[in-house]
C-alpha cells in the first residue's frame, strides 16, 4: 500500500510561465499533503502543509501567491509554480499521508528547470 | 521548531566495512525518527525507523540506535555494498504523519562505498 504518483518527473519552462505539478495517492486517501523543495546537494525543506478541508499552511519564507497548492481531493494535490524564475529551479517532492499513517510517504519528485 | 543536525556530510568506506551516520535533534517532544535513502533524481525511500519507546532496532544489515536523554540517534550499516552508495537523511517528528505533524530532515550524508 501507500503508492504515490508524481508527475511530471522533469519539466523545463521559460521564465515568467507557470508550471503545475501533480501528486496522486493511488491506494489511499491523503488527509495531509506535504510539499518539499530540495536544491542540489541540500536537504528537503518543507514548503507547505495542506490538511483535509483546510487551506495550505506555508513555511516562513515561502510565498503563498507564488506556490499555489490545491488539495481539493483526498487523492490529488497540485503545486503550481507561478511566474517561474531561474531561482525556482529545484527538485519538488510531495508527501501525501493518511490519517492513521505510521510514517511518511513520498513521491518520486519533479525536477523543475526554469530557463 | 525542531532542528536536526547530521554528521558526517560525506562518508567513504570500503566495500564490506561498516558505515555510521549520526544525528542530533533539539525538540525533546520528538518521538519518531526515520532514516531515508535517496538516490539521484528520486524521492527519499524509508530504510528504517525507530520510535522513542525503543532504544535500538535492526533490519538485516541496517540498525538504528536512539538515545533520548542525549537526543541523538545513529544509523549503522554493516557489510556495505556498492549499491548502498546514496545520500542518507535522518529525520524527526513529534509523532508520525497521521496528525499532519511536520517531519524535519537532517542535512544529509553522501555515502560512497568503494570497491
Amino acid at each position: 500500500g501507500a503508492v504515490v504518483s508524481q508527475h511530471p518527473s522533469r519539466v523545463i519552462c521559460k521564465s515568467g510561465t507557470s508550471v503545475k505539478i501533480e501528486c496522486r495517492s493511488l491506494d489511499f486517501q491523503a488527509t495531509t499533503m506535504f510539499w518539499y523543495r530540495q536544491f542540489p546537494k541540500q536537504s528537503l525543506m518543507l514548503m507547505a502543509t495542506s490538511n483535509e478541508g483546510s487551506k495550505a499552511t506555508y513555511e516562513q519564507g515561502v510565498e503563498k501567491d507564488k506556490f499555489l497548492i490545491n488539495h481539493a481531493s483526498l487523492t490529488l494535490s497540485t503545486l503550481t509554480v507561478t511566474s517561474a524564475h531561474p531561482e525556482d529551479s529545484s527538485f519538488y517532492i510531495c508527501s501525501p499521508t493518511k490519517r492513521d499513517a505510521g510514517g511518511y510517504t513520498f513521491g518520486s519528485g519533479t525536477r523543475l528547470t526554469v530557463v | 521548531g525542531e532542528n536536526v543536525e547530521q554528521h558526517p556530510s560525506t562518508l567513504s568506506v570500503q566495500e564490506g566495512d561498516s558505515a555510521v551516520i549520526k544525528c542530533t535533534y533539539s525538540d525533546s517532544a520528538s518521538n519518531y525518527f526515520p532514516w531515508y535513502k535517496q538516490e539521484l533524481g528520486k524521492g527519499p525511500q524509508l530504510i528504517i525507523d525507530i520510535r522513542s519507546n525503543v532504544g535500538e532496532k535492526k533490519d538485516q544489515r541496517i540498525a538504528v540506535t536512539l538515545n533520548k536523554t542525549a537526543k541523538h540517534f545513529s544509523l549503522h550499516i554493516t557489510e556495505t555494498q556498492p549499491e548502498d552508495s546514496a545520500v542518507y537523511f535522518c529525520a524527526a517528528s513529534i509523532k508520525p504523519a497521521g496528525g499532519g505533524n511536520k517531519l524535519t530532515f537532517g542535512t544529509g550524508t553522501q555515502l560512497k562505498v568503494e570497491l
